[in-house]
């Protein structure tokens, strides 16, 4: 059975660089793409970007290249930076394998890790 | 940008109803739809992919149907467990893949 787990810090301070990290397990992530998703408090989702094992990436222009997604296949985790963070990043953020190419899907979630930025 | 409507924003229906969720696509996107339920304070959970497929281990009371701009979620007899807000989402442009901004079911 394939587990995400997100970890890192829940307290950021505005203009300085969120570092969060998605542990895989249960399952090699090699032959995967893996999905960044936010969702602000009482708001919806907002897909950030993804990554192919092979290190490849995709990333949601409207964060304006500040988003940057890497993969350590030695550990099977990925992780996401989003720099010059403001409160607007404030959300729960998941991690998620995606099966990629049009008819992909989102499975499974991590339980998501509540970020907030404030000073 | 595909942006994806869900109609209603919410709704409120009693245990054993059937209700319907519709989603419409700004530009065509085939059958590449995705639904999702979520529950407060829990992850969402994959309920139906490539518009009218029924993923492992989810009742069959969950069904979907649509293709081009216009998809339908349905549940044919709501029970207690499935009270959550449920979004669509698209993959059709798989360089920004993006969600409706969900559908909040509550019990009447």
């Amino acid at each position: 059975q394939v587990q995400l787990q997100e970890s890192g810090p829940g307290l950021v301070k505005p203009s300085e660089t969120l570092s969060l990290t998605c542990i895989v397990s249960g399952a090699s992530i090699s032959n995967y793409y893996w999905s960044w998703i936010r969702q602000p408090p009482g708001k919806g989702l907002e897909w950030i970007g993804y990554i192919y094992y092979s290190g490849s990436t995709n990333t949601n222009p409207s964060l304006k290249s500040r988003a940057t997604i890497s993969v350590d296949t030695s550990k099977n985790q990925f992780s996401l930076k989003l720099t010059s963070v403001t409160a607007a990043d404030t959300a729960v953020y998941y991690c998620a394998r995606h099966s990629g190419g049009l008819a992909s899907q989102f499975d499974p979630w991590g339980q998501g890790i509540l970020v907030t930025v404030s000073s | 940008d595909i942006q994806m409507t869900q109609s209603p924003a919410s709704l409120s229906a009693s245990v054993g109803d059937r209700v319907t969720i519709t989603c419409r696509a700004s530009q065509y996107i085939s059958s590449y739809l995705n639904w999702y339920q979520q529950k407060p304070g829990r992850a969402p959970k994959l309920l139906i992919y490539a518009a009218s497929s029924l993923q492992s281990g989810v009742p069959s009371r969950f069904s979907g149907s649509g293709s081009g701009t216009d998809f339908t979620l349905t549940i044919s007899s709501l029970q207690p467990e499935d009270f959550a807000t449920y979004y669509c989402q698209q993959t059709y442009n798989t360089l920004l893949i993006t969600f409706g901004q969900g559908t909040r079911l509550e019990i009447k």
